[in-house]
């Protein structure tokens, strides 16, 4: 499975936007780039995934890097309750969600 | 519907026990999945149905065995499991290709074994 590499955490005031990055180099041609989080006691939650153009969506923009060996998760006004794990993951085809260590988000008053 | 149902939420049992695990489905997804998730780790694949049929086994104890009735439910049974089998067990489903369409994820059930 093509790897991804995130921070372990970042912190954000509320309001803010946020940018998390996710590296993946070794991304296939025909590889996803999936992003889910997780609430505290919840199970993991689709935010948004992309090939190869950004995305957008209620909850958040993807941007994807032009060479696609990293992407972006913005959220563009970080709330308390957008404190969660964020994961980072590649997806091809019929294969499995294989989850990394994810970035935990910290969001200020 | 767009939602994934786990029940119970939290279950508590013994190490001779037996218990079930259920996950339902009413969004005609013909993929589902059991995940294992243990405190501050990421979710790790156990069991996976495609049409109903086991596709893949994660080398998973046999103390654990799923089972998927029909397309809309799936069970997971559980008998003689010890204390560090204590964790969150997670139901998703999808299209049978995930990576164009992402997956649906319950909100687990917390098990505890005493």
């Amino acid at each position: 499975d093509a790897k991804t590499t995130q921070p372990n955490s970042m912190e954000s005031n509320e309001e803010e936007p946020v940018h998390l990055p996710c590296n993946h180099s070794t991304i296939s041609g025909t590889d996803y780039i999936h992003w889910y989080r997780q609430l505290p006691s919840q199970g993991p939650e689709y935010v948004i995934h992309g090939l190869t153009s950004n995305v957008n969506n209620r909850m958040a923009s993807l941007a994807i890097a032009e060479d696609r060996k990293s992407s972006t998760l913005i959220l563009h006004r970080a709330t308390l309750r957008d404190a969660a794990v964020y994961y980072c993951i590649l997806s091809i085809g019929y294969s499995t969600l294989t989850f990394g260590k994810g970035t935990m988000l910290l969001v200020s008053p | 519907d767009t939602e994934v149902t786990q029940t119970p939420k939290h279950l508590v049992m013994g190490m001779t026990n037996k218990k079930s695990l259920k996950c339902e489905q009413h969004m005609g997804h013909r993929a589902m999945y059991w995940y294992k998730q243990k405190a501050k780790k990421p979710p790790e694949l156990m069991f996976v149905y495609s049409y109903e049929k086991l596709s893949i086994n994660e080398s998973v104890p046999s103390r654990f065995s799923p089972e998927c009735p029909n397309s809309s439910l799936l069970n997971l049974h559980l008998h003689a499991l010890q204390p560090e089998d204590s964790a969150l067990y997670l139901c998703a489903s999808s299209q049978v290709s995930p990576s164009s369409y992402g997956y649906t994820f319950g909100s687990g059930t917390r098990l505890t074994v005493v």
